[in-house]
Parts: C-alpha cells; structure tokens; sequence
C-alpha cells in the first residue's frame, strides 16, 4: 500500500506558466517532506524541502505547500521553463532517514 | 566528491542468472539505501544501512534478493536467480548523519530477458 500518492503521471504546461504537482500521503506521522527532479538516464536530483511545522516553503521559482489537514502538499513552478521539464518525485518522512516516494509526475513545458 | 557511484549502468542477464550491483557511496555518508524503479510503483525502498548495519529490509521483495556493505564505501545488491519481473532501474543513494536528503547515483538499468 502507498502511503505517498502522485495521482497524475503527466503535466503539460505551457512556457512561462505555472506548473502545479500534487502529493497526497496517508501517513500521519509524516512530517518531513522533500521534492525531487530527475531527467532522463540520471539519479533523482534534490529541490526543496519543507517540515511540518511550516506550511510553504520558498526557493526561488520553487515552492512547496504543505496542507496537514487534508495530507497535501503541492509544488509550484512559476514561471515555468522548457529545463524543468523531468519527472518529479515527492517523498515523506518520520525519521529523517527512511523516506516513501510517490511514483512521480512528468513535466512537459512546451516552448 | 564524485557522488554516489554505481556500476555497471546498464546490465542485461538471461534469466536464472546471478545479478550483482554495486555501490560506492559519498564519503563520510553513514546511511545507504537501495531504491528500485518501476513504472507501476515508482520509487520502492528495498533496504538501508546505518554504519553498514542493515536497518530495514522489509522492501526485499523476495529471498532472492540480497543486500550487503562489508564496509563505509562499498555496498552490493545480488539478485539469484534473475527474473523478468526484475527489470527496473535500481538506484543506490547516500546520506549524511546530519542532512536530510539523500545524494543518488545515476542508476542501474536492469534488463532480464
């Protein structure tokens, strides 16, 4: 059973948009939360982070929601660029140290 | 620091083979954890290390599949015998006492025919 869930495979969004990628977890205990991007034949890259104590986080174009009543997050990519096209990851932790992955949604941004 | 390094990168084994994986992790990491890939679930915890001790295995999917690190900067993921079900990319990522994310390798893509 998934305890970390990305409903969508796939988002096309067009240059210059936003990008909205959404995550749903089970797990209440949760309570680190991480953002990962991976293109093509490469390992998964870290982006951003958030704990639960905060409910957004911020890192330039990036930034991350957390919704710990409804066990939402969601990663905004504003505006958005033909490089952030990957599939991106988002993970879940209670310990710091074993972290459950959703299947990942790939971004396509259209020039 | 060359990050976390796998070998080989690519493999492709008959089936019933004996399948070997490795894995160097960042020096002075001290947690290891062996992730695979599939298009049906993502990215699945196999196992982990702390200090070359496994903590976790509950993600081996089956006694064919083992796990080793006979020491800080090698770690080994066997497979015997090989399946076509285990085809999938399979990751090796490293992690620091104090940081939070992990550093991945570059993956290997696994093919059983």
């Amino acid at each position: 059973d998934q305890q970390v869930k990305q409903n969508s495979p796939s988002l096309s969004v067009q240059e210059g948009r936003i990008s909205i990628l959404n995550c749903d977890y089970t797990n209440s205990m949760f309570d680190y939360f991480l953002w990962y991007k991976k293109y093509p034949a490469e390992g998964p890259t870290f982006l951003i982070s958030i704990s639960s104590i905060k409910d957004k986080n911020e890192d330039g174009r990036f930034t991350v929601f957390l919704n710990k009543s409804a066990k939402h997050l969601s990663l905004h990519i504003v505006p958005s660029q033909p490089g952030d096209s990957a599939v991106y990851f988002c993970a879940a932790s209670y310990n710091f140290n074993k972290f459950y992955f959703g299947s990942g949604t790939k971004l396509n941004v259209k020039p | 620091d060359a990050g976390v390094i796998q070998s080989p990168r690519h493999e492709v084994t008959e089936m019933g083979q004996e399948v070997t994986l490795r894995c160097k992790p960042i020096s002075g990491h001290d947690y290891l954890f062996w992730y695979r890939q599939t298009m049906m679930r993502g990215l699945e915890l196999l196992i982990y290390f702390n200090n070359n001790v496994p903590i976790d295995d509950s993600g081996m999917p089956e006694d064919r599949f083992s796990a080793k690190m006979p020491n800080a900067s090698f770690s080994t993921l066997k497979i015997q015998p090989s399946e076509p079900r285990d085809s999938a990319v399979y990751f090796c990522a490293s992690k620091g006492r104090d940081t939070y994310g992990y550093t991945f390798g570059s993956g290997t893509r696994l093919t059983v025919v």
